[in-house]
């Protein structure tokens, strides 16, 4: 077990454009989570999966914004038409059972930069 | 909705001596609550957690944390501070029912000077 992976750590891409960051949880894990974090704040939540179901999204997540995981295993995050204010740190996090429960195992982050 | 306050911003303290990192939550049931520690350029590790049984629970790396419920407190203490706990430390509480989502804390960032 490797862990929460995601791809790639950095990310630098111009306003406008269209980004795609990529998590592999942990394999036993069913539940998946995507937050942001920007800088001096705590991680922001995004949306989560349990299985292959996106089951909850939060107001933070824009029309711009879509999340899928496939087949219940890895999960992709998709900006598109960036913008700077989406400049900040996207945090994955796996668990099996709620992570509000048992805690997360999270990613090293995806560290966007709109430019 | 629940809401967690971490007062501090930074704190700073001597290598060896003790460390208390402060956390209050505003919540109508009792709360799920964590800790998670942060190093630099990294995701988030959980160092403890509680919802049940003893208030005062122990964690990795020597950390441990009181639940206090007439505080509304879950404060974060180790005895003897390492230059390696220099990190940032999250307080987080999960609402019961439905999907548990927890709210994170803003954060103290702990300075550890030699």
């Amino acid at each position: 077990d490797t862990g929460v992976s995601q791809d790639p750590r950095h990310k630098i891409t111009k306003r406008g454009q269209n980004v795609t960051f990529r998590c592999d949880p942990i394999s036993e894990h069913n539940r998946l989570y995507w937050y942001r974090q920007t800088l001096g704040q705590g991680p922001e939540f995004l949306t989560y999966f349990q299985n292959e179901a996106q089951l909850e999204k939060s107001r933070l997540l824009s029309d711009r914004f879509s999340a899928e995981r496939p087949k219940g295993s890895f999960s992709t995050l998709e900006i598109q038409r960036t913008e700077q204010g989406d400049s900040a740190m996207y945090l994955c996090a796996s668990s099996m059972g709620a992570g509000g429960i048992y805690g997360y195992t999270f990613g090293s982050g995806t560290r966007l930069t709109v430019v | 909705a629940q809401s967690v306050t971490q007062p501090d911003i930074h704190i700073t303290v001597s290598e060896g001596a003790s460390l208390e990192l402060r956390c209050n939550y505003s919540y109508g049931a009792t709360p799920y609550l964590f800790w998670y520690v942060q190093s630099p350029g990294q995701g988030l590790q959980l160092l403890l957690k509680y919802f049940s049984g003893d208030t005062l629970v122990q964690g990795i790396k020597g950390f441990e944390a009181e639940f206090k419920r007439s505080q509304s407190s879950f404060n974060l203490r180790k005895p003897s501070v390492h230059w390696s706990d220099a990190a940032e430390y999250f307080c987080a509480v999960g609402r019961s029912g439905g999907s548990y989502i927890p709210t994170f804390g803003r954060g103290t960032s702990l300075i550890v000077h030699p």
